[in-house]
């Protein structure tokens, strides 16, 4: 069964100190691996798809990218309104055509 | 707007009751998926349709049923309401099977309907 795991559960940064939020993934056939932010009380908003390991993406102040097992979200000096919720989601070969979204991580980034 | 559009947004009802969610997809797309977000828990997929068919399931309780109508709309059925169904219940579109390209295989989410059962 296709499974995600996001680490950590929270991370608390200063304005400008940049660091990385890891996914885990286990998956038959990857279809794709994505990155989603969501701010509170609102839907989940894409960001990145990464197909196959080596693959980067990047937009602004993030850069994604893609091994077999893992995936991180690499965040540059990041900004106050950078923070929110960070998702990963997987879509396989098997297990119908369902994506599957890890539990999440909570940036809070602090001026 | 992300074009996903999901009534009610809030919904208060009481254990026992049920309700229904609607949502519309994004213009084009013929696939509409439901998740349920607790507090605790992490989007769970409920279940999928694609041009009026069930596609996937997920962990969709015996209690919720979902159909998806021939103008692409689809609604989830709630019934027997639980304390514990108390969560957001986001609807998502993603454009038809086969497009290749950056948008494929990526879910549109509507900004969700939050239901309280007290």
């Amino acid at each position: 069964e296709d499974q995600v795991t996001q680490s950590p559960e929270a991370l608390r940064l200063q304005e400008g100190e940049s660091s990385s939020l890891n996914c885990s993934y286990t998956v038959s056939g990857l279809r794709g691996l994505f990155w989603y932010r969501q701010d509170p009380g609102k839907g989940p908003e894409f960001l990145f798809t990464l197909y196959s390991a080596g693959e980067e993406k990047e937009k602004e102040r993030l850069k994604a990218t893609l091994t077999k097992k893992e995936s991180f979200l690499h965040i540059t000096a990041p900004k106050p309104e950078d923070s929110a919720t960070y998702l990963c989601a997987v879509k396989g070969a098997t297990g119908g055509f369902k994506t599957i979204f890890g539990a999440g991580t909570r940036l809070f980034v602090k001026a | 707007d992300s074009g996903v559009t999901q009534t009610p947004k809030h919904l208060i009802t009481a254990t026992g009751q049920r309700v229904t969610l609607r949502c519309s997809p994004r213009s084009g797309d013929l696939s509409v998926y439901w998740y349920q977000q607790s507090l605790d828990q992490g989007l769970q997929f409920l279940i999928q349709y694609y041009n009026g068919e069930e596609r996937a399931k997920g962990n969709i309780l015996e209690r919720f049923s979902a159909q998806q109508f021939p103008d692409l709309h689809s609604e989830l059925n709630l019934s027997s309401l639980e304390l514990g169904d108390s969560a957001l219940y986001f609807c998502a579109s993603s454009v038809p099977t086969g497009t290749s390209g950056p948008g494929a295989n990526v879910l549109t989410f509507g900004a969700g309907s939050r239901l309280t059962v007290l």
